[in-house]
Protein backbone atom coordinates (compact mmCIF):
# COMPACT_ATOMS: atom_id res chain seq x y z
CA UNK A 1 0.00 0.00 0.00
CA UNK A 2 1.39 3.66 -0.70
CA UNK A 3 1.91 5.70 1.89
CA UNK A 4 2.91 8.84 1.93
CA UNK A 5 3.10 11.06 5.38
CA UNK A 6 3.86 15.07 5.48
CA UNK A 7 5.38 16.88 8.90
CA UNK A 8 7.14 19.72 9.70
CA UNK A 9 3.81 21.75 9.51
CA UNK A 10 3.54 24.87 11.93
CA UNK A 11 2.79 28.66 12.79
CA UNK A 12 5.91 30.73 11.34
CA UNK A 13 6.23 34.48 10.73
CA UNK A 14 6.25 36.55 7.72
CA UNK A 15 9.96 35.98 6.55
CA UNK A 16 10.49 32.60 8.50
CA UNK A 17 11.32 29.67 7.47
CA UNK A 18 10.36 26.25 7.52
CA UNK A 19 11.07 22.64 6.24
CA UNK A 20 8.50 20.16 5.77
CA UNK A 21 9.27 16.54 5.13
CA UNK A 22 7.47 13.94 3.80
CA UNK A 23 7.97 10.12 4.69
CA UNK A 24 6.84 7.85 1.66
CA UNK A 25 6.45 3.83 1.44
CA UNK A 26 4.74 1.02 0.01
CA UNK A 27 6.55 1.74 -3.98
CA UNK A 28 9.70 2.17 -5.05
CA UNK A 29 10.79 5.90 -4.21
CA UNK A 30 13.55 6.46 -6.28
CA UNK A 31 11.21 5.42 -9.76
CA UNK A 32 8.91 7.83 -9.37
CA UNK A 33 8.58 11.69 -9.59
CA UNK A 34 7.64 13.67 -6.73
CA UNK A 35 5.61 16.87 -6.06
CA UNK A 36 4.21 18.53 -3.36
CA UNK A 37 0.92 20.68 -4.33
CA UNK A 38 -0.76 22.78 -1.88
CA UNK A 39 -4.50 24.21 -1.12
CA UNK A 40 -4.99 27.69 0.78
CA UNK A 41 -8.37 28.15 3.09
CA UNK A 42 -11.30 27.51 0.74
CA UNK A 43 -9.51 27.72 -2.00
CA UNK A 44 -8.20 25.11 -4.44
CA UNK A 45 -5.03 23.07 -5.34
CA UNK A 46 -1.84 24.99 -7.01
CA UNK A 47 1.20 22.87 -7.86
CA UNK A 48 4.47 23.79 -5.84
CA UNK A 49 7.04 21.92 -7.10
CA UNK A 50 8.21 18.97 -8.68
CA UNK A 51 11.68 16.68 -8.43
CA UNK A 52 12.35 14.08 -10.65
CA UNK A 53 13.73 10.54 -9.29
CA UNK A 54 17.17 11.27 -9.25
CA UNK A 55 17.30 15.21 -8.58
CA UNK A 56 18.34 16.21 -11.53
CA UNK A 57 15.45 18.38 -12.44
CA UNK A 58 13.39 20.68 -10.27
CA UNK A 59 10.21 22.37 -11.37
CA UNK A 60 8.65 25.78 -9.25
CA UNK A 61 5.78 27.80 -9.85
CA UNK A 62 6.51 31.24 -10.25
CA UNK A 63 5.34 32.20 -7.07
CA UNK A 64 7.82 30.28 -4.93
CA UNK A 65 10.78 30.66 -6.96
CA UNK A 66 14.21 31.71 -5.49
CA UNK A 67 12.30 30.89 -2.10
CA UNK A 68 11.56 27.06 -1.66
CA UNK A 69 13.92 24.43 -2.14
CA UNK A 70 12.83 21.09 -3.48
CA UNK A 71 14.97 18.31 -2.65
CA UNK A 72 14.86 14.20 -2.07
CA UNK A 73 16.49 11.51 -0.29
CA UNK A 74 16.06 8.35 -2.30
CA UNK A 75 18.07 6.40 0.30
CA UNK A 76 15.62 7.63 2.77
CA UNK A 77 12.58 7.35 0.80
CA UNK A 78 12.13 10.97 1.72
CA UNK A 79 11.12 14.06 0.05
CA UNK A 80 11.04 17.92 1.80
CA UNK A 81 10.36 21.21 0.72
CA UNK A 82 12.26 23.79 2.45
CA UNK A 83 10.39 26.98 2.34
CA UNK A 84 12.24 30.60 2.93
CA UNK A 85 11.16 33.99 3.02
CA UNK A 86 7.48 32.66 3.81
CA UNK A 87 4.51 34.97 3.83
CA UNK A 88 0.91 35.16 4.74
CA UNK A 89 0.22 34.03 0.88
CA UNK A 90 1.95 30.71 1.55
CA UNK A 91 -0.23 29.80 4.17
CA UNK A 92 -1.78 26.59 2.99
CA UNK A 93 -2.34 22.54 3.48
CA UNK A 94 0.71 21.60 1.81
CA UNK A 95 0.09 18.12 -0.04
CA UNK A 96 3.15 15.80 -0.99
CA UNK A 97 2.22 13.71 -3.88
CA UNK A 98 3.56 10.59 -5.87
CA UNK A 99 4.25 12.10 -9.52
CA UNK A 100 3.99 14.78 -11.57
CA UNK A 101 6.39 13.82 -14.34
CA UNK A 102 5.77 15.97 -18.18
CA UNK A 103 2.24 13.99 -19.27
CA UNK A 104 1.88 12.16 -15.80
CA UNK A 105 -0.67 12.62 -13.16
CA UNK A 106 -0.60 12.77 -9.18
CA UNK A 107 -1.72 9.05 -8.56
CA UNK A 108 -1.17 8.99 -4.99
CA UNK A 109 -1.56 11.89 -2.10
CA UNK A 110 -0.29 12.36 1.50
CA UNK A 111 -2.80 13.69 4.07
CA UNK A 112 -1.04 16.97 4.06
CA UNK A 113 0.35 19.06 6.61
CA UNK A 114 -0.95 22.88 7.54
CA UNK A 115 1.13 25.69 7.29
CA UNK A 116 0.22 29.15 9.07
CA UNK A 117 2.13 32.31 7.97
CA UNK A 118 1.14 34.93 10.54
CA UNK A 119 2.47 37.55 12.77
CA UNK B 1 0.89 29.10 -18.01
CA UNK B 2 -2.25 27.35 -19.66
CA UNK B 3 -5.22 28.36 -17.55
CA UNK B 4 -7.73 25.58 -16.84
CA UNK B 5 -11.53 26.15 -16.51
CA UNK B 6 -14.22 24.05 -14.59
CA UNK B 7 -17.78 24.80 -15.35
CA UNK B 8 -19.96 24.79 -13.35
CA UNK B 9 -18.80 26.02 -10.31
CA UNK B 10 -20.94 24.26 -8.21
CA UNK B 11 -23.80 22.06 -9.12
CA UNK B 12 -26.93 20.25 -6.93
CA UNK B 13 -28.14 17.05 -7.86
CA UNK B 14 -30.23 14.00 -6.62
CA UNK B 15 -28.56 10.20 -6.05
CA UNK B 16 -28.67 8.10 -9.31
CA UNK B 17 -28.80 11.51 -11.60
CA UNK B 18 -26.01 11.60 -14.73
CA UNK B 19 -23.57 14.29 -13.98
CA UNK B 20 -21.00 16.24 -16.29
CA UNK B 21 -18.54 18.38 -15.57
CA UNK B 22 -16.67 20.31 -17.78
CA UNK B 23 -12.94 21.94 -18.27
CA UNK B 24 -11.63 23.79 -20.61
CA UNK B 25 -7.88 24.47 -21.40
CA UNK B 26 -6.53 27.83 -22.82
CA UNK B 27 -4.41 26.09 -25.28
CA UNK B 28 -4.32 22.56 -26.93
CA UNK B 29 -3.22 20.09 -23.99
CA UNK B 30 -3.56 16.68 -25.95
CA UNK B 31 -5.09 14.40 -23.92
CA UNK B 32 -3.20 15.25 -20.87
CA UNK B 33 -5.95 15.65 -18.51
CA UNK B 34 -6.75 14.62 -14.94
CA UNK B 35 -9.88 14.42 -12.75
CA UNK B 36 -9.06 14.44 -8.99
CA UNK B 37 -11.98 14.15 -6.41
CA UNK B 38 -11.55 15.99 -3.06
CA UNK B 39 -13.65 15.49 0.17
CA UNK B 40 -13.80 17.70 3.15
CA UNK B 41 -11.02 17.87 5.26
CA UNK B 42 -9.47 15.02 2.73
CA UNK B 43 -6.69 14.64 0.41
CA UNK B 44 -7.60 14.58 -3.24
CA UNK B 45 -7.86 11.48 -4.90
CA UNK B 46 -7.38 10.71 -8.86
CA UNK B 47 -10.02 9.21 -10.64
CA UNK B 48 -8.80 9.72 -14.10
CA UNK B 49 -5.41 10.07 -15.79
CA UNK B 50 -5.03 10.71 -19.63
CA UNK B 51 -8.65 11.64 -20.16
CA UNK B 52 -10.13 8.65 -19.93
CA UNK B 53 -8.10 6.03 -18.00
CA UNK B 54 -9.91 4.76 -14.88
CA UNK B 55 -7.53 5.12 -11.96
CA UNK B 56 -7.21 1.21 -10.00
CA UNK B 57 -10.22 0.98 -7.32
CA UNK B 58 -12.71 3.88 -8.78
CA UNK B 59 -15.89 2.89 -9.74
CA UNK B 60 -17.08 2.58 -13.47
CA UNK B 61 -19.56 5.20 -13.22
CA UNK B 62 -17.09 7.96 -13.92
CA UNK B 63 -15.86 8.07 -17.09
CA UNK B 64 -14.29 10.89 -18.98
CA UNK B 65 -13.59 12.52 -22.87
CA UNK B 66 -12.21 15.14 -24.60
CA UNK B 67 -8.95 16.26 -26.12
CA UNK B 68 -7.29 19.08 -27.49
CA UNK B 69 -8.73 21.82 -25.02
CA UNK B 70 -12.38 20.57 -24.09
CA UNK B 71 -12.94 17.69 -21.58
CA UNK B 72 -15.65 16.16 -19.31
CA UNK B 73 -15.70 13.69 -16.58
CA UNK B 74 -19.20 12.48 -16.57
CA UNK B 75 -20.88 10.70 -13.67
CA UNK B 76 -23.63 8.52 -14.99
CA UNK B 77 -25.63 7.66 -11.53
CA UNK B 78 -24.69 9.55 -8.69
CA UNK B 79 -23.92 7.99 -5.45
CA UNK B 80 -23.75 9.60 -1.99
CA UNK B 81 -20.39 9.39 -2.01
CA UNK B 82 -19.93 11.16 -4.72
CA UNK B 83 -20.80 14.30 -3.48
CA UNK B 84 -17.43 15.81 -3.36
CA UNK B 85 -15.61 18.49 -5.31
CA UNK B 86 -13.81 18.07 -8.68
CA UNK B 87 -10.48 19.30 -9.75
CA UNK B 88 -9.23 18.88 -13.60
CA UNK B 89 -5.46 19.44 -14.09
CA UNK B 90 -3.11 19.67 -16.77
CA UNK B 91 -0.16 17.82 -17.45
CA UNK B 92 1.17 18.96 -19.83
CA UNK B 93 3.54 21.35 -19.19
CA UNK B 94 4.83 23.35 -15.89
CA UNK B 95 3.23 24.15 -13.46
CA UNK B 96 0.96 21.44 -13.67
CA UNK B 97 -2.32 23.98 -13.35
CA UNK B 98 -5.47 22.85 -11.91
CA UNK B 99 -8.86 23.66 -12.56
CA UNK B 100 -10.53 26.19 -9.83
CA UNK B 101 -12.77 23.03 -8.82
CA UNK B 102 -16.42 22.03 -9.19
CA UNK B 103 -18.64 21.73 -5.80
CA UNK B 104 -20.91 18.79 -6.36
CA UNK B 105 -23.91 19.16 -4.11
CA UNK B 106 -26.90 17.46 -2.58
CA UNK B 107 -30.13 18.64 -4.13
Amino acid sequence: EVKLVESGGGLVQPGGSLRLSCAASGFTFSGFWMSWVRQGPGKGLEFVANIKQDGSEKYYVDSVKGRFTISRDNAENSLYLQMNSLRAEDTAVYYCAMGGASHGQFAYWGQGTLVTVSS
Amino acid sequence: DIQMTQSPSSLSASVGDRVTITCRASQSISRYLNWYQQKPGKAPKLLIYATSSLQSGVPSRFSGSGSGTDFTLTISSLQPEDFATYYCQESYSTPRTFGQGTKLEIK
